[in-house]
């Protein structure tokens, strides 16, 4: 299996601009989670989806942020317009809920620097 | 609601000897508990997990954690480091299998040679 992918793997831009992180979960699972990790807040969650639906967005910062699901094997994090406190490292994991003994699986993130 | 405390920021430690690293939660019912490594620059990779069942759990890379309801720790061990074991190390609950997770600060590892 390819694991979990991320797209870009590294993001620079403006302030103001949008930007847009895309996800590829693995094959088969039915949850996806977006993390962020900072030197400050460290690891925390963003939104999850469960069966592509969002269940818990409590963590979006913001309504500059927002997270579609349009299908199972797609997911995106979109932050419009983007400030220099977004600067972080953007993780996507999966999962297979439902089962004993699933686990998240990450990827290798995005970083993203706003200047 | 769930936390995770990881009491120590950094440690360093000399290549051979054996490490520990400490986990407390905060948590109402059975934890589902995590341990994560993260390597300079790269994802988290899971090292070992515990649902239920016998409280020493096993898993990679020679790793193994022990589970202690009574003190609500999953301590993270290893008998004889590697150079390579340089890395941070996140402990984690969720609220069940495949749910969100909450994580702890990190500690960090640095191995002497």
């Amino acid at each position: 299996d390819a694991g979990v992918i991320q797209s870009p793997r590294h993001e620079v831009t403006e302030m103001g601009q949008e930007v847009t992180l895309r996800c590829k979960p693995i094959s088969g699972h039915n949850s996806l989670f977006w993390y962020r990790q900072t030197m400050m807040r460290g690891l925390e969650l963003l939104i999850y989806f469960n069966n592509n639906v969002p269940i818990d967005d409590s963590g979006m910062p913001e309504d500059r942020f927002s997270a579609k699901m349009p299908n199972a094997s797609f997911s995106t994090l979109k932050i419009q317009p983007s400030e220099p406190r977004d600067s972080a490292v953007y993780f996507c994991a999966s999962s297979l809920v439902g089962r004993a003994t699933d686990t998240q699986y990450f990827g290798p993130g995005t970083r993203l620097t706003v200047l | 609601a769930q936390s995770v405390t990881q009491p120590d920021i950094h440690i360093t430690v000399s290549e051979g000897a054996s490490l520990e690293l400490r986990c407390n939660y905060s948590y109402g019912a059975t934890p589902y508990l995590f341990w994560y490594v993260q390597s300079p620059g790269q994802g988290l990779q899971l090292l070992l997990k515990y649902f239920s069942g016998d409280t020493l759990v096993q898993g990679i890379k020679g790793f193994e954690a022990e589970f202690k309801r009574s003190q609500s720790s999953f301590n993270l061990r290893k008998p004889s480091v590697h150079w390579s074991d340089a890395a941070e190390y996140f402990c984690a609950v969720g609220a069940a299998a495949g749910n969100k997770l909450t994580f702890g600060g990190g500690t960090r590892v640095l191995v002497k040679p």
